[in-house]
C-alpha cells in the first residue's frame, strides 16, 4: 500500500495566485481529512469528507479556501487567491470508518510557500 | 478555545532516560486518545492510542497513563533512543480512530534525545 498520496510536495507561489493541493487516499478508505500544520497553530482541520461528501468545513479559515472530493482517490484543497499568511505545510490524512482497529493515516504534506 | 493542552513545548533526555510529555483536555465527551510521532518532512503517524475505560496501555516502550478524573493522560518513553528524537502530538476525538469528525490536536512537544 501507497499510503496517502500528496502532491506537490513544496509550492512556491507569488500572493494572488491560484493555489492547488492534492491527495490521494489510501484504497478502501472512506473518510478524507485536510489539516493545516503551523508553528503558531499547530495541526488544525480545516474540512474532512465521508463517502466524498464534505461534511464538516467550519475549519476552513475564508472563503478563499475551497476543497473537493469528485471520487474516493482524489481530493484537492484549492486556495485562490493565495496570501503570504497561508503559507503552511497542508496535509490530507484518510481512514477507513467502521472498519476494526480503525486508524488515521496522514500523507507526507505539501510545504506551500507564498511571497 | 485550546481543547487539548500539551506540555512541555521541548525536551531534552539522555540516552537511556524516560521522557514524559503530558497532555489536558477540557471535553468529558472525548472517548479517544491517541499519540502521533511526526519526523521532519513527514506527516504524523500514530504511535500509541487509549480509550478512557483503562487506565493504562503499554506497547513496547512506549505507554499512556490515563487519569479520567483529571482529565490528564501522559506519554511514557522508556529507555530513550536517538532515534525516538521527533515531534510528538497529543490528539483527542470523539470517535474510536480519529475518524467521523477528525482528531483536536494539542501543540506538539519537540523532544531530543541526547546520546
Amino acid at each position: 500500500d501507497a499510503g496517502v498520496i500528496q502532491s506537490p510536495r513544496h509550492e512556491v507561489t507569488e500572493m494572488g495566485q491560484e493555489v492547488t493541493l492534492r491527495c490521494k487516499p489510501i484504497s478502501g478508505h472512506n473518510s478524507l481529512f485536510w489539516y493545516r500544520q503551523t508553528m503558531m497553530r499547530g495541526l488544525e482541520l480545516l474540512i474532512y469528507f465521508n463517502n466524498n461528501v464534505p461534511i464538516d468545513d467550519s475549519g476552513m479559515p475564508e472563503d478563499r479556501f475551497s476543497a473537493k472530493m469528485p471520487n474516493a482517490s482524489f481530493s484537492t484543497l484549492k486556495i485562490q487567491p493565495s496570501e503570504p499568511r497561508d503559507s503552511a505545510v497542508y496535509f490530507c490524512a484518510s481512514i477507513a470508518q467502521g472498519a476494526p482497529n480503525e486508524k488515521l493515516f496522514f500523507g507526507s504534506g505539501t510545504q506551500l510557500s507564498v511571497l | 478555545q485550546q481543547q487539548v493542552k500539551q506540555s512541555p513545548q521541548s525536551l531534552i533526555v539522555q540516552k537511556g532516560g524516560i521522557s514524559i510529555i503530558n497532555c489536558a483536555y477540557e471535553n468529558t465527551a472525548f472517548d479517544y486518545f491517541p499519540w502521533y510521532q511526526q519526523f521532519p518532512g513527514k506527516g504524523p503517524a500514530l504511535l500509541i492510542a487509549i480509550r478512557p475505560d483503562v487506565s493504562e496501555k503499554k506497547e513496547g516502550r512506549f505507554t499512556i497513563s490515563f487519569n479520567k478524573s483529571a482529565k490528564q493522560f501522559s506519554l511514557h518513553i522508556m529507555d530513550s533512543q536517538p532515534g525516538d528524537s521527533a515531534t510528538y502530538f497529543c490528539a483527542a476525538s470523539y470517535y474510536s480512530g480519529g475518524g467521523a469528525d477528525g482528531l483536536t490536536f494539542g501543540k506538539g512537544t519537540h523532544l531530543i534525545i541526547q546520546p
